[in-house]
């Protein structure tokens, strides 16, 4: 069974350190991997990708994710948080490479809190 | 360019009522994919369509249906309403390729009484 794991329901960090919110997965194959933000009363927002390649991928809004292969995780980073990234974050996984069909499987998400 | 556009934004239906939602896809985008999300859970795969075909199911009840017209709008069925339904329904669009990213629509939140 494919499943995504995000381990904190809740991570809290200071305006200006750095954060990291934590994925693991467990599927089928060679996954693509996906982090999307969702804010109050939003849908979601897409953040960054992995596909093949550098295991360190940058995305939207200073975001980066690092990939590692044998943890099976894809941790979303930032070097220096700010009050306006507080916001629900998924990770979300689609493990079938070969067909057209892009079903994703989310985690549960964690809320992320930044305090001035 | 226009996102994602899903309506209504919000409904509320009484138990046994029958409910549609529509989804008009970025334009260009191929792919609609219906998700549910559910309060403090990840979003949930209903269904998939591709080129107006089918390509995948979740393992939703058949009181679920959905269809996707010529022009890539979608349109979400529930018959027989549950208490269990109300939820915030997600539609996302893709161009189609796997490896890009789905975009998503505000959802809609459907309350059920």
């Amino acid at each position: 069974a494919q499943s995504v794991a995000q381990p904190e329901d809740q991570v809290n960090v200071a305006e200006g350190n750095p954060l990291t919110v934590k994925c693991t997965y467990s599927v089928s194959g060679n996954p693509y991997l996906f982090w999307y933000v969702q804010y109050p009363n939003r849908g979601l927002q897409f953040l960054l990708k992995y596909i093949t390649g550098d295991n360190l991928v940058k995305g939207s809004y200073g975001f980066e994710a690092e990939f590692n292969k044998s943890q099976t995780s894809f941790h979303l980073k930032k070097p220096s948080a700010l009050v306006s990234d507080s916001a629900l974050y998924f990770c979300a996984v689609r493990p079938d490479r070969g067909s057209t069909l892009g079903r994703l499987y989310f985690g549960r998400g964690t809320q992320l809190t930044v305090w001035p | 360019d226009a996102g994602v556009t899903q309506s209504p934004t919000h409904l509320i239906k009484t138990r046994g009522q029958q409910v549609t939602l529509r989804c008009s896809p970025i334009s260009g985008h191929k792919s609609v994919s219906w998700y549910q999300q559910v309060l403090g859970q990840g979003p949930q795969f209903i269904f998939q369509y591709y080129e107006k075909e089918e390509r995948g199911r979740g393992n939703f009840p058949d009181r679920f249906s959905a269809r996707q017209f010529p022009n890539y709008s979608s349109e979400l069925n529930v018959n027989a309403l549950l208490l269990g339904d109300s939820a915030l329904y997600l539609c996302a669009s893709s161009i189609g390729q796997g490896y890009q990213p789905q975009h998503f629509g505000d959802g809609t939140r459907l309350s059920i009484l």
